[in-house]
């Protein structure tokens, strides 16, 4: 399976503090994509990365991308408490609509 | 707009029973998906439709079946419900035409098979 790989499983950090997630995976992509879920709730996209681009922001997050490494890191500066959460890499498998996702990072921002 | 709604939000099953999960979107798009979450294994695909009439499996297709009974709507049905189906199960929704594109998902069903 081309399922991405979130690193660290979990992060606990203060509020203020930057945190920084990494995302692998396994094949050629035409995009890389973020969520962020919080606790009984469903998924919300975040920010796309297309497999062209090196680097986007957006408010406080920042991804990069490094095609040659199949990795991603999604930095979200200043952390706030709103922001724990649980955040996920997903990746399209090539020429089709299938969305792959990771196991995901457990963030916990203490207030 | 309501986005994606997924009916119920909770219920329990017996083994052998069955059941099917709901699922609509109101944002016109062509694909939609069932994904479900185990703990410690992230979202993991059941089914998806990339466009209405069409389905194919995902990583996890053995025990379900899907309709996509119009552009709106793409159920998931549980024929002979099992422990191992206990999960919390996801529909999402995404434009189509292209995979540069983000997935609109509903706020899930857990499922409870005892």
């Amino acid at each position: 399976s081309q399922q991405g790989e979130e690193d660290p499983q979990a992060l606990s950090i203060q509020e203020g503090e930057n945190a920084t997630m990494n995302c692998s995976y396994k094949t050629s992509i035409n995009n890389l994509q973020w969520y962020r879920q919080n606790s009984g709730r469903g998924l919300v996209h975040l920010i796309l990365i297309r497999s062209n681009e090196r680097e986007k922001h957006s408010g406080r997050l920042r991804v990069t991308l490094d095609t040659s490494k199949k990795s991603s890191s999604l930095l979200i500066t200043a952390s706030r408490a709103a922001d724990t959460a649980s955040y996920f890499c997903a990746t399209p498998t090539s020429g089709t609509y299938k969305y792959i996702f990771g196991t995901g990072t457990r963030l916990k921002v203490l207030a | 707009n309501a986005g994606v709604t997924q009916t119920p939000k909770f219920q329990v099953l017996k083994t052998g029973q069955s059941m099917t999960l709901q699922c609509a979107q109101d944002m016109n798009h062509n694909s939609m998906y069932w994904y479900r979450q185990d703990p410690g294994m992230g979202l993991r695909l059941i089914y998806y439709s990339a466009s209405e009439g069409t389905t194919d499996k995902g990583e996890v297709p053995n025990g379900y079946n899907v309709s996509r009974l119009n552009k709106r709507e793409f159920s998931l049905r549980l024929e002979s419900a099992a422990p191992s189906q206990t999960s919390v199960y996801f529909c999402a929704s995404s434009e189509g035409g292209t995979t540069n594109e983000k997935l609109f998902f509903g706020s899930g069903t857990q499922l409870s098979v005892l």
